[in-house]
């Protein structure tokens, strides 16, 4: 089974802090996604990446960078916390080589920035 | 650009009951549409998809959604609710993004199931 992972399930930061949250997959993946979850909001997808080094904005990534030294792994950074960045946020792996186009999603961070 | 709408925040059906959850799309070309479901506490999971052929799409878990072009639509359906199905879903439509089929998510459908 394909898993994927998250460093942490909750997560307490204060404002102006730079956080990080990392996503592990272990099924050699080559494309990785991070979304954020709020409610009403449903999800939205706030960077992606197709390779190693590589990475492409999504919907929402003022606020946000990335880092995919590694293929397996997959970090979102918020260089300078805010508590409008209070959220779900959620990791997923998608193997590029077949038209599947299945995400596998991780279990979530709840971070909350006070 | 794409866009999903669930028009629907919540249902509420008893155990044993039939389920439909209305999904309806924008996308000015042949759509990829994807239904996952969020169990408390977890990430989302595949229920299924469609690309194209047959428009009457079987998934996991006992579920179906019939994609129908005149209406735009994506509906979800299962014939018998379990209390297991309490979840929240979402519906996707996905759009090529250069390496994958990116899927812009609709804002969810909380399900409720009395016993």
């Amino acid at each position: 089974d394909v898993k994927v992972t998250q460093s942490s399930r909750y997560l307490v930061k204060r404002t102006g802090e730079k956080v990080f949250l990392e996503c592990v997959q272990d099924m050699d993946h080559e494309n990785m996604f991070w979304y954020r979850q709020d409610p009403g909001l449903g999800l939205r997808l706030i960077y992606f990446s197709y390779d190693v080094k590589m990475k492409e904005k999504g919907d929402i990534p003022e606020g946000y960078s990335v880092s995919r030294e590694k293929k397996e792994r997959f970090s979102l950074i918020l260089e300078s916390a805010s508590t409008n960045q209070t959220s779900m946020y959620l990791c997923a792996s998608e193997y590029s080589g077949s038209s599947y186009n299945e995400q596998f999603f991780g279990p979530g961070t709840r971070l909350t920035v006070l | 650009a794409q866009s999903v709408t669930q028009p629907d925040i919540h249902i509420t059906v008893s155990e044993g009951a039939s389920l439909e959850l209305r999904c309806n799309y924008s996308y000015g070309a042949t759509p990829y549409l994807f239904w996952y479901v969020q169990s408390p506490g977890q990430g989302l999971q595949l229920l299924l998809k469609y690309f194209s052929g047959d428009t009457l799409v079987q998934g996991i878990k006992g579920f179906e959604a019939e994609f129908k072009r005149s209406q735009s639509s994506f509906n979800l359906r299962k014939p018998s609710v379990h209390w297991s199905d309490a979840a929240e879903y979402f519906c996707a439509v996905g759009a090529w993004g250069g390496g994958s089929y990116i899927p812009t998510f609709g804002r969810g459908t909380s399900l409720i199931v009395h016993p």
